[in-house]
């Protein structure tokens, strides 16, 4: 049974990175079948994808957070990473790591239990 | 991007009921979309996906409809455990985007 589980830092200094890794457990990383995404979610703004990965490395980012995330793969460890830069209040969510799967329409799932990000000082 | 509204933000229910509630998209979504459950405390949890197909594992009683630019998920017996927030996404291009859900109470 694929299980994903996120771990990082819970509290982050603003203007600092923001660092988090999912560990992927019952199932490989290294298949063509899928990508490996970052998902958020706070009380304002509700759901918000960050982007997705490739085990090749290969991402693509939400535009509107692209200019500081930055994802990164381990096939040897099966984990994936997530970088934000420059964080700031808006950034506190609960950040969530999932499947992407291709099954006619881009669906995510499972998803991990999701870790709370603080930024504050 | 693709902006998804959902309505009613909240809606009450009684064991029973059958329910229905909608996703707009603010452009031709094709049947690229898909309903989560949310409990609290729990991350999201995949229930139908392109528009109308019920994952592996979801009561029968869940059930998608919808195309284009209007969709709709009914409930058609409310449970107990049915009692969540219900969120749509598009997945017709990125960013992927989620509507802001429909809170399901009691």
């Amino acid at each position: 049974q694929l299980q994903l589980r996120e771990s990082g830092p819970g509290l982050v200094q603003p203007s600092e990175t923001l660092s988090l890794t999912c560990t992927v457990s019952g199932d490989s990383l290294i298949t063509p079948s899928y990508y490996w995404a970052w998902i958020r979610q706070t009380p304002g703004e509700g759901l918000q994808w960050i982007g997705h990965i490739f085990y090749t490395g290969s991402a693509t980012y939400n535009p509107s957070l692209r200019s500081r995330v930055t994802m990164s793969v381990d096939t040897s460890k099966n984990q994936f990473s997530l970088r934000l830069t420059s964080v700031a209040a808006a950034d506190t969510a609960v950040y969530y790591c999932a499947r992407d799967s291709r099954k006619v329409s881009i669906t995510f799932d499972p998803w991990g239990q999701g870790t709370l990000v603080t930024v504050s000082s | 991007d693709i902006q998804l509204t959902q309505s009613p933000s909240s809606l009450s229910a009684s064991i029973g009921d059958r329910v229905t509630m909608s996703c707009r998209s603010s452009q031709s979504s094709s049947t690229f979309l898909n309903w989560y459950q949310q409990k609290p405390g729990t991350a999201p949890h995949l229930l139908v996906f392109a528009a109308v197909s019920l994952e592996s594992g979801v009561p029968s009683r869940f059930s998608g409809s919808g195309s284009g630019t209007d969709f709709n998920l009914t409930i058609s017996s409310l449970q107990p455990e049915d009692f969540a927030t219900y969120y749509c996404q598009q997945s017709y291009s990125p960013p992927y985007t989620f509507g802001r859900g429909t809170r399901l109470e009691i």
